[in-house]
Formats: C-alpha cells, structure tokens, sequence
C-alpha cells in the first residue's frame, strides 16, 4: 500500500506562489501503474482534481487553472511537486496528494484515486 | 466538461437501513465512475471502481450499479461508521476528472 504525505507552507501571500511537495513511499514514483495527482478541497466545499503527471513527466491540467498550474516529478526523491502561481483567497484549500492507479490486483483497470495523503491546509493570507 | 450532479444531498438514515445514492452525469461515461467516502478531517477512501467493483478492504454492504449516464451507489444495512459524505468521481471524459459535489449521509 503506498503511502503518500504533503509538505510545504500553510500560508502564503496573495499574488505569490504556492508550492507543495508529495513524498511517495511503499512504492517507487516510476511504477507504470500509476498516475501522480493533486486535488484540492475549499473550506466545507467539493473536491477539485488540480492536474496528473506520470513518472516520464507528462502531464495533464484541469483546463481553468492550467495557466497558473505546475506539477513536475522528482523520480530519485521519489516526489512529485506542485506550483501554483498568483494565487488568491479562492486558492485557500486543502491539498491533496493521491495516486492514480491504473489497475487493480486481478490487472483490471481500475483508473481511481486509490492512495491519498493527509492533506495539508494552505491558507492564501496577507 | 461532465458534471456529476449527485442526489439527494443530505440522506437522514438509521444503522441498519438500506443507503441509496444517486449520480448522474451530464453525458454517457460508460462504466468509468468511481465512489469515495470522506469522514471529517480525513482524506477520501475509494469505496468502488468501474462502477461495480469494491476497491480493497470495502466491506460487502457497500455496491455500485449503474452506467451511462445514471449510477447507484447501495450501502445494504447501515453502520455506525458509515455516515460520511461520499462523492462520486468520473474519467471518461478528461481532462478534467469531476467529481459530483456530494451526498451528506447523516445519522436520523
């Protein structure tokens, strides 16, 4: 079972920059098997999927944020990382970090968010 | 984009009844809908992938039905620690993978 945890700061200024990083364990971040995902929760709201990168690097935006939007992947940390620039009060959320794992144990595919950090709150403050 | 418009959006329900929740996605998904469970404070669990089938660990009172456009997720008799919101989630078409906004399953 992996094992994922967030890190970065809780508060951070508005029109700078968000950054957060996920350290993946119990498992390797090249696994073919998974995608490496972002989602986040606004305060007593739904969950918003932010964007996905695979271990060689490609990745996929949720259309709306996809100009502000960073995600890239650490593969000898085992870490992908999220950058999310201009931010505003609308940014302030959880974040989560979650695998996307493509199959099953039987090999069916599975394409679901099946692992998923704690999630860390950022506030978007002056 | 596909919205998933989940229903109703609080269910008032005892231990031991049967959960119906509802999902219903703005164009044909096939089968690629998945269903989570979040408790306060914690992150979402998948409960059911592809519709129908229980992820790991899922206890046998939980089942998902449905394709298309309209899908149910069942709880057969209730537990205690079942009262949670649960999403319903698609990847059909994407990006982006939506979520529905919820289903608050509270203790009557």
């Amino acid at each position: 079972q992996l094992q994922l945890q967030e890190s970065g700061p809780g508060l951070v200024k508005p029109s700078e920059t968000l950054s957060l990083t996920c350290t993946v364990s119990g498992g390797s971040i090249r696994n073919r098997s998974y995608f490496w995902v972002w989602v986040r929760q606004r305060p007593g709201k739904g969950l918003e999927w932010i964007g996905s990168i695979y271990y060689s690097g490609g990745t996929n935006y949720k259309p709306a944020l996809k100009s502000r939007v960073t995600i890239s992947v650490d593969t000898s940390n085992n870490q992908f990382s999220l950058r999310l620039t201009s931010v505003t009060a609308a940014d302030t959320a959880v974040y989560y970090c979650a695998s996307l794992g493509l199959y099953d144990r039987s090999g069916f595919s599975q394409n679901s968010f099946d692992s998923w950090g704690q999630g860390t709150l950022v506030t978007v403050s002056s | 984009e596909t919205v998933l418009t989940q229903s109703p959006a609080t269910l008032s329900l005892s231990p031991g009844e049967r959960a119906t929740l509802s999902c219903r996605a703005s164009q044909s998904i096939s089968d690629y809908l998945a269903w989570y469970q979040q408790k306060p404070g914690q992150p979402p669990r998948l409960l059911i992938y592809a519709a129908s089938n229980r992820a790991t660990g899922i206890p046998a009172r939980f089942s998902g039905s449905g394709s298309g456009t309209d899908f149910t997720l069942t709880i057969s008799s209730l537990e205690p620690e079942d009262f949670a919101v649960y999403y319903c989630q698609q990847r059909s078409n994407w990006p982006p993978y939506t979520f529905g906004q919820g289903t608050n399953l509270e203790i009557k």
